[in-house]
């Protein structure tokens, strides 16, 4: 079976520029969850959607927005880049979103902002 | 607020040595708690989970018990592989919710 598959699985902008960064869970996977994961650090919440609606929003900037669409996919978006949002962006699907259930991530999708 | 403290690395072993990487947490509530694994280049895969009180978690002879009374998860394998060399990440999660709380990830190599 497929896992959490991202694209594009890396990215460079440069500055004021915005971004689109797609996901697809799990097949059967209702929930979908965008963290950020700089450098040397543990990924950081951005977001979860459940059933195409927001269920969470993490301490980021109002240039992020994400969305799900009828199949459970999903994307992030951002705008405005600056140099401090290249990282790596991590989707991650679980059954309903429920806190005792694992989530499972995707490898990612490395955003350069030069 | 809510959050995990990891042990800092990066930590060096011997293969066949004993693991232990430390992870205390602070939540509101009862959460459950995470490992994962992420190696080079790649994202995270989960190792093992705890979801209540004096629950054990054991995968690929990796093991952790939830501590509520010392707010603990500490991960342990008593042989090392050099395939084991990554870096792990304690995570938590509140029942209320599917948001995840990471600690900042302790990188372990492991050498022949």
């Amino acid at each position: 079976d497929a896992g959490v598959t991202q694209s594009p699985t890396h990215l460079i902008k440069t500055r004021g520029q915005h971004v689109t960064l797609r996901c697809s869970p799990i097949s059967g996977h209702k929930s979908v969850s965008w963290y950020q994961q700089v450098l040397g650090q543990g990924p950081q919440f951005i977001f979860q959607y459940y059933e195409k609606e927001e269920r969470g929003r993490g301490n980021f900037p109002d240039r992020f927005s994400a969305r799900q669409f009828p199949n459970y996919s999903s994307e992030l978006n951002v705008n405005a880049l600056l140099l401090g949002d290249s990282a790596l962006y991590l989707c991650a699907s679980s059954l309903i979103g429920q806190g005792n259930q694992p989530q499972h991530f995707g490898d990612g999708t490395r955003l350069s902002i030069l | 607020g809510d959050s995990v403290t990891q042990m800092e690395g990066p930590v060096t072993l011997s293969e066949e040595a004993f693991l232990t990487i430390n992870c205390t947490y602070t939540a509101t509530g009862y959460p459950s708690l995470f490992w994962y694994v992420q190696y080079p280049g790649e994202g995270l895969q989960l190792l093992l989970k705890a979801t209540k009180a004096d629950d054990k978690g054991s995968n690929k002879g990796f093991e952790a018990t939830y501590r509520k009374e010392t707010t603990s998860f500490h991960l342990e394998k008593g042989s090392v592989q050099v395939s084991d060399s990554a870096v792990y990440f304690c995570a938590l999660s509140l029942n209320t919710g599917n948001q995840f709380y990471f600690g900042t990830g302790t990188s372990l190599t492991v050498i022949p």
